[in-house]
C-alpha cells in the first residue's frame, strides 16, 4: 500500500520556538494532504487541507500565521508550529489521498510535540 | 459541515464475543464510508470502508453494513481477540473532491482476555 512518513516522530522544544513537521508521501504524489491536531483520549481534529502548489485552507479556529502550511512538491507537505506554547503541545498526523484509489487516507506515523 | 456522533465511546467485551460500534452522520451526500483502528501513540488505519451503492461489506471478522435512509453505519468484530483493543473511528466523508473527512470522537474498545 501507500507510505507515508512523518518527521520528526518526538519533538521537544523550548517555548517561543518554532518546529518543523515534515510529512511525504514515499511512493506516490499526493496534490492533496491533510493535517490533524490530536490531544489525549480525544479525536482528530482537522486543522488544514493543504494543496500543492497553493496557500492551504484552514480549518475554522486554527490560526494559519501560527500553523504554517507549504506544499511546495506533490511528495512533501510542512507544518511549521510558530511561537510554540505549552498548549500546542499535541500529536500531530497527517495524511495524504491517493489519487486514482478508491479514496482511502494514508497517514504518517504522527509527531508528538512537547513544548516546555 | 459533517456532525458525526459514534457510540459507544467505550466497550469492553470477553474474548470471542462480538463488537459492534455505530456511526450516524448528517450529511446525505456522504458516499464514503470508512472504519479507522488506531492503536495508543500509533497512526490510524483503514480496517475497512464501504461505499453508499453497497448496504454491506465484510473482510473476515470485520464487517460494516450501511443505512443510508437512516444515515449510520456500524462496524462490527466478531471473535474478537486482545489485539483488537484499540480505539475505533469512523469517518464519513463530507466534502467533495478533497476526500476531507471528519472523525467521530471514537469508541475505545477492550477485549478481556
Amino acid at each position: 500500500g501507500a507510505v507515508v512518513s512523518q518527521h520528526p516522530s518526538w519533538v521537544i522544544c523550548k517555548s517561543g520556538t518554532s518546529v518543523k513537521i515534515e510529512c511525504r508521501s514515499l511512493d506516490f504524489q499526493a496534490t492533496t494532504m491533510f493535517w490533524y491536531r490530536q490531544f489525549p483520549k480525544q479525536s482528530l481534529m482537522l486543522m488544514a487541507t493543504s494543496n500543492e502548489g497553493s496557500k492551504a485552507t484552514y480549518e475554522q479556529g486554527v490560526e494559519k500565521d501560527k500553523f504554517l502550511i507549504n506544499h511546495a512538491s506533490l511528495t512533501l507537505s510542512t507544518l511549521t508550529v510558530t511561537s510554540a506554547h505549552p498548549e500546542d503541545s499535541s500529536f500531530y498526523i497527517c495524511s495524504a489521498r491517493l489519487a486514482g484509489g478508491r479514496g482511502e487516507l494514508f497517514f504518517g506515523e504522527g509527531s508528538r510535540l512537547t513544548v516546555l | 459541515g459533517e456532525n458525526v456522533e459514534q457510540h459507544p465511546s467505550t466497550l469492553s467485551v470477553q474474548e470471542g464475543d462480538s463488537a459492534v460500534i455505530k456511526c450516524t452522520y448528517s450529511d446525505s451526500a456522504s458516499n464514503y464510508f470508512p472504519w479507522y483502528k488506531q492503536e495508543l501513540g500509533k497512526r490510524p488505519q483503514l480496517i475497512i470502508d464501504i461505499r453508499s451503492n453497497v448496504g454491506e461489506k465484510k473482510d473476515q471478522r470485520i464487517a460494516v453494513t450501511l443505512n443510508k435512509t437512516a444515515k449510520h453505519f456500524s462496524l462490527h468484530i466478531t471473535e474478537t481477540q486482545p489485539e483488537d483493543s484499540a480505539v475505533y473511528f469512523c469517518a464519513p466523508y463530507s466534502g467533495a473532491g478533497s476526500y476531507q473527512l471528519t472523525f467521530g470522537k471514537g469508541t475505545k474498545l477492550s477485549v478481556i482476555p
